[in-house]
């Protein structure tokens, strides 16, 4: 099946800095999808993209879906303390069904 | 407010038998999915149902089943069959736009520890 590789797992820094990080898949995807999940919680959606290249910004987020469909990135910048959670990307490779496949997750803690 | 509820938060049990998550929406969503999250892992899809009374298996269908009688309600029931039912399990659903499926709107999840 589809894999999606999500890197880095794990993140500490300080509050202020900037982030990033991205996801690489083995076969080519329509939609890359960015969620934020707080402990004990479920996953919410931060910026959905549907073009290959395309950039999206949602606050101090930023999202790219790469031009070979393949991969994404998402950026933080300026962290605060509430940005703390895990980071997944999930992609979708369409077709008439809507199955994602989602990374296995950035835990990002930000030290105040 | 329209959102997924999914109860009980917390569900405990002992091995052997069999237990019914409940998931419940109000927005109108046409598709609804079955997720199993484990520490560390990502999101692994278990079943899906595009519409009433059809539903079809994700990657790790095993030891669960599903019923989709009415367009808001999506029940998962962990069976005995299932070997490793402690996880984290989240329901989602998503709206047909016409031209594809917006993506997918996520309960809160309960938490099942089995014993």
């Amino acid at each position: 099946g589809q894999q999606l590789n999500q890197s880095p797992q794990s993140m500490f820094i300080q509050e202020g800095e900037d982030v990033s990080m991205n996801c690489t898949s083995s076969s080519i995807f329509n939609t890359w999808l960015w969620y934020k999940q707080d402990p004990g919680e479920g996953p919410v959606l931060l910026i959905a993209l549907y073009k290959a290249g395309e950039l999206t910004s949602n606050g101090r987020l930023t999202a790219q879906f790469g031009i070979t469909r393949k991969d994404s990135f998402l950026n933080i910048s300026a962290s605060i303390p509430s940005d703390v959670g895990i980071y997944f990307c999930a992609g979708n490779s369409g077709g008439s069904n809507y199955k994602l496949t989602f990374g296995k997750g950035t835990l990002l803690t930000v030290n105040p | 407010d329209g959102g997924i509820t999914q109860s009980p938060k917390y569900l405990f049990r002992k091995e052997g038998q069999n237990v019914t998550l409940s998931c419940e929406q109000n927005l109108n969503h046409d598709a609804m999915y079955w997720y199993r999250q484990d520490p560390g892992q990502g999101l692994r899809l278990i079943y899906y149902s595009q519409i009433v009374n059809d539903f079809q298996k994700g990657d790790i269908a095993e030891g669960y089943s599903v019923s989709r009688e009415k367009k808001e309600s999506f029940p998962l029931t962990v069976t005995s069959a299932q070997k490793n039912p402690t996880a984290f399990y989240l329901c989602a659903s998503s709206i047909y736009t016409g031209t594809g499926y917006s993506p997918l709107h996520f309960g809160n999840g309960t938490r099942l520890t089995v014993t």
